[in-house]
């Protein structure tokens, strides 16, 4: 069975500094991992994915994560963050043939000026 | 290169009556799934087509939910009847195919409120 925990339901940063989204999972098998971002009445986007060609993954508007398997962590960090940056984040987990994505709660992130 | 297409974006009903939501997936894009959002909540699946053919329904309401996928392209899930517990965003997602690491690409999806 698989499952993911984003720690933090909802975390608010200042307009440049660290943006750190916590994300752990279980699996079973060797995981697939996923970060999407869901802006306001729009469906989820991909912003990056893990897929064993390296620990460190770059994603879209300057997000990237770090896969650790000792700790079973996917944390998303941006170094530093824009007011544009606030929305839903879900991590993801697929580790099945059929590509099946088990998602975490989300994690809000507000960005205040 | 056009996005997932999905209809209405917005519907309210009753408890009891019935609703069908659409998706039209990207062009060339074999899997389909179907997921719901509750408020507060990631996505759940509900439905994953290859094609026409189901590949996991092992979350989907039988009793009241159903889905097709004619013809291998668009998509139609319906409720019937609908509960208050329906009250949901429902997502549609495409990927080229069935693979663990293929991006799943979503719509904008359908807030249904069930009063």
């Amino acid at each position: 069975a698989q499952s993911v925990t984003q720690l933090g339901s909802h975390v608010s940063v200042s307009e440049g500094a660290l943006v750190l989204l916590r994300c752990n999972y279980s699996s079973s098998v060797p995981p697939y991992l996923f970060w999407y971002v869901q802006y306001p009445n729009q469906g989820l986007q991909l912003l990056l994915k893990y897929t064993s060609a390296a620990t460190l993954v770059k994603g879209i508007n300057g997000f990237e994560a770090e896969f650790k398997k000792s700790e079973t962590s996917f944390h998303l960090t941006k170094p530093s963050a824009h007011m544009s940056d606030a929305a839903e984040y879900f991590c993801a987990v697929s580790g099945s043939n059929t590509g099946k994505l088990i998602f975490g709660q989300g994690t809000t992130l507000q960005v205040k000026p | 290169e056009a996005g997932v297409a999905q209809s209405p974006r917005y519907k309210i009903i009753e408890k009891r009556q019935s609703v069908a939501f659409w998706c039209n997936p990207i062009s060339g894009h074999a899997t389909l799934y179907w997921y719901q959002q509750i408020l507060g909540q990631g996505p759940k699946l509900l439905i994953q087509f290859q094609n026409n053919g189901v590949v996991d329904d092992s979350q989907l309401p039988k009793d009241r939910f159903s889905a097709e996928r004619l013809k291998g392209v668009d998509s139609t899930l319906k409720i019937q009847p609908a509960k208050l517990e329906d009250s949901a965003v429902y997502l549609c997602a495409s990927s080229y195919h069935v693979d663990p690491f293929n991006e799943q690409f979503f719509g904008p999806g359908t807030r249904l409120t069930v009063l």
